[in-house]
């Protein structure tokens, strides 16, 4: 069935320094991949995304890329920050019927200062 | 806050009781979903509505739960004969397909724990 893992499940890196979170799909027919951060206690928010046209995006301090063929795709966060702290989703979707996401099992990063 | 509102925000019950959460989406949201989401892990897909039909059922959705969404607009999800194993939160996301927007919005959630 549709699944998707999401690695490290625990990640502290000092501030400054780059992280780095995989997650691999099964689904082959899945083609749009949100990551959402959920900080303690608060909804989840979407903070970048990619569709399976494209392998990589960046917004500011952070990236994702796609690798369709190896069903990869991972979250880059520079120059970490204490208030990038949180615990961070990566989902998979296909973009047709209930565009329904699945998620990763989570990715608690903590930076310290 | 002009997002999605779930009430209540806490629910603590006794097994057995039945409980009811509602959702109110962002108000031209036509696309509804419930996750369902245990400590520790991620949200996992309940059910989805297009408007007011349920179109999608997740085979974690027993025969005790059930969702609506009467007039297109909230959605409630009642669980029935409430186990210890239905503790979790309970998430509520909408969004508004056009174009190639189709982000998916989500609410506080409704944290149930069940004694």
């Amino acid at each position: 069935g549709e699944n998707v893992e999401q690695h490290p499940s625990t990640l502290s890196v000092q501030e400054g320094d780059s992280a780095v979170i995989k997650c691999t799909y099964s689904d082959s027919a899945s083609n749009y991949f949100p990551w959402y951060k959920q900080e303690l206690g608060k909804r989840p928010q979407l903070i970048i995304d990619i569709r399976s046209n494209v392998g990589e995006k960046k917004d500011q301090r952070i990236a994702v890329t796609l690798n369709k063929t190896a069903k990869h795709f991972s979250l880059h966060i520079t120059e970490t920050q204490p208030e990038d702290s949180a615990v961070y989703f990566c989902a998979a979707s296909i973009r047709s019927g209930t565009y329904k996401y699945i998620f990763g099992t989570g990715t608690r990063l903590k930076v310290l200062a | 806050d002009t997002g999605v509102s779930q009430d209540p925000r806490h629910k603590i019950t006794k097994r057995g009781q039945n409980v009811t959460f509602r959702c109110d989406p962002i108000s031209e949201h036509n696309r509804l979903y419930w996750y369902r989401q245990t400590l520790g892990q991620g949200p996992e897909f309940l059910t989805y509505f297009q408007n007011e039909a349920q179109l999608e059922k997740s085979r974690l959705l027993s025969d005790r739960f059930s969702a609506e969404r009467p007039k297109g607009s909230f959605s409630t999800l009642e669980i029935q004969r409430t186990e210890q194993g239905d503790s979790a939160m309970y998430l509520c996301a909408s969004s508004y397909l056009a174009g190639d927007t189709d982000e998916q919005f989500f609410g506080p959630g409704t944290r149930l724990t069940v004694l």
